[in-house]
């Protein structure tokens, strides 16, 4: 079974760091592009960041560039999402998800979505 | 920076047709494949159309989606509505000037 469990969310002061993680199974992940997308409670959707397979090509939400990283280990099939400088803005749920085509490295759109991990930005 | 306008919301009755429309902003909404997304209140969101027209196995062929150059528009169309079928639906497509993806911002389909 194709599976994203995203982790590492929670409560965290304005200007402070976290990292997410998203750990895949149930496919071969070196051959796909991952993305992180984020809602905010009640809002629509938000497209954060986009990976490469070998993580030649990156993008990213002028809304984060600057402040977040995106990065995967393909041994370990985890794809990450370093947030810093966080702000109330940033406060939402984080999806991870899967490309829905192979053996490229464009931006297409997600096929598998993880349930989310919750960033709560405030003092 | 390239935008993807979906009406608030629409609703209709069971057994009826609706469309669900998504505007491009600049260039050719056909340039890009474009995909659209249910989400029921508390899950993660579904595909429902990719590469404009095609339907994931599993989705109902209820649900079709096309392009209309004239308009710079794509569209959801699902019939014989169902009470099911009622949740938030987004489109989704690639900006080649900010060479990421953006989403509309999501219609409320409401079953009546």
């Amino acid at each position: 079974e194709v599976q994203l469990v995203e982790s590492g969310g929670g409560l965290v002061q304005p200007g402070r760091s976290l990292r997410l993680s998203c750990t895949a199974s149930g496919f071969t992940f070196d051959d796909y592009v991952m993305y992180w997308v984020r809602q905010v409670p009640g809002k629509g959707l938000e497209w954060v960041s986009g990976i490469s397979p070998k993580s030649g090509s990156i993008g990213y939400a002028d809304s984060v560039k600057g402040r977040f990283t995106i990065s995967r280990d393909n041994a370990k099939k985890i794809l990450y999402l370093q947030m810093n400088s966080l702000s109330g803005e940033d406060t939402a749920l984080y999806y991870c998800a899967k490309d829905m085509k192979g053996g490229s490295a464009s931006y297409y759109g997600m096929d598998v979505w993880g349930q989310g991990t919750t960033v709560t930005v405030s003092s | 920076n390239f935008m993807l306008t979906q009406p608030h919301s629409v609703s209709e009755f069971p057994g009826k047709t609706v469309t669900i429309s998504c505007t491009g902003s600049s260039g050719s909404i056909a340039s890009n494949y474009v995909q659209w997304y249910q989400q029921r209140p508390g899950s993660a969101p579904t595909v429902v159309i990719y590469d404009d027209t095609h339907r994931p196995s599993g989705v109902p062929n209820r649900f079709s989606g096309s392009i209309d150059s004239s308009s710079n528009s794509a569209s959801l169309t699902i019939s014989g509505l169902r009470t099911e079928d009622e949740a938030d639906y987004y489109c989704q497509s690639y900006d080649d000037v900010n060479h990421g993806l953006v989403f509309g911002g999501g219609t409320k389909l409401t079953v009546l």
